[in-house]
């Protein structure tokens, strides 16, 4: 079985609006952690957003928001007011306590931004 | 801050010829990864390595694949002989150590076997 899912091959939104790309993830370790990173043409991979197991608030940077729902094991990406740099690949992963510190990506999803 | 470092950006070279990749992760980052990037996929563990030890490599190709880290600072991956599939995107990361949980990526090596 897939550890995280991915199941939007791509999404459009528009320019200032708000877009929420989805990911689900499994594990059976009670300890974890959450990631996005977002990778443009260019081929590096950066750092949004982290979210630990035991966290009891979503995390947020910026105009970056992680909904985490522990129970339906989802960690959905919001990004609010989407500006034309957000276009890009997103990525979902996963830090396991098992794997140390080993990360375990999803798919992605290709967001593009419209004028 | 300077960021991960890798080179050749780009290698395009003929089946069965060998190919190199360098790293330079960022200054006292202990931790670094190779991580190989398909077509379409996310990023998949090649190889970690703790300074100069590597402690996980299950997933590295022994065969044709190996990987050093000498002195625990910059890295080399290479392959020998190179095969079509191999065609891909190598990502070097490095991250400070096992208690930190973000990792920084370089902008990667685009190989392209014919």
């Amino acid at each position: 079985a897939q550890k995280i899912t991915q199941t939007q091959p791509g999404m459009f939104v528009q320019e200032k609006e708000a877009v929420t790309l989805d990911c689900t993830y499994d594990t059976s370790d009670q300890s974890y952690g959450l990631f996005w990173y977002k990778q443009p043409s260019s081929g590096e991979m950066i750092f949004l957003i982290y979210q630990g197991s035991y966290d009891e608030q979503n995390a947020t940077e910026g105009r970056y928001s992680l909904n985490f729902q522990k129970a339906r094991k989802s960690a959905n990406l919001v990004i609010s007011a989407s500006q034309l740099g957000d276009s890009a690949m997103y990525f979902c992963a996963m830090r396991e306590r098992r794997g140390a510190s080993t990360l375990t990506f999803g798919k992605g999803t290709m967001l593009l931004v419209s004028p | 801050e300077a960021g991960v470092v890798q080179s050749p950006r780009y290698k395009i070279i003929e089946k069965k010829q060998p190919v190199a990749f360098w790293c330079n992760p960022i200054s006292g980052h202990n931790t670094l990864y190779w991580y190989l990037q398909n077509l379409g996929q996310g990023p998949e563990l090649l190889i970690r390595y703790e300074n100069e030890e590597a402690v996980d490599d299950s997933q590295l190709p022994k065969d044709r694949f190996s990987a050093e880290r000498l002195k625990g600072v910059d890295s080399t991956l290479k392959i020998q002989p190179a095969e079509l599939g191999d065609s891909a995107v190598y990502l070097c990361a490095s991250s400070p150590g096992l208690a930190s949980d973000e990792q920084y990526f370089g902008p990667g090596t685009r190989l392209t076997v014919t």
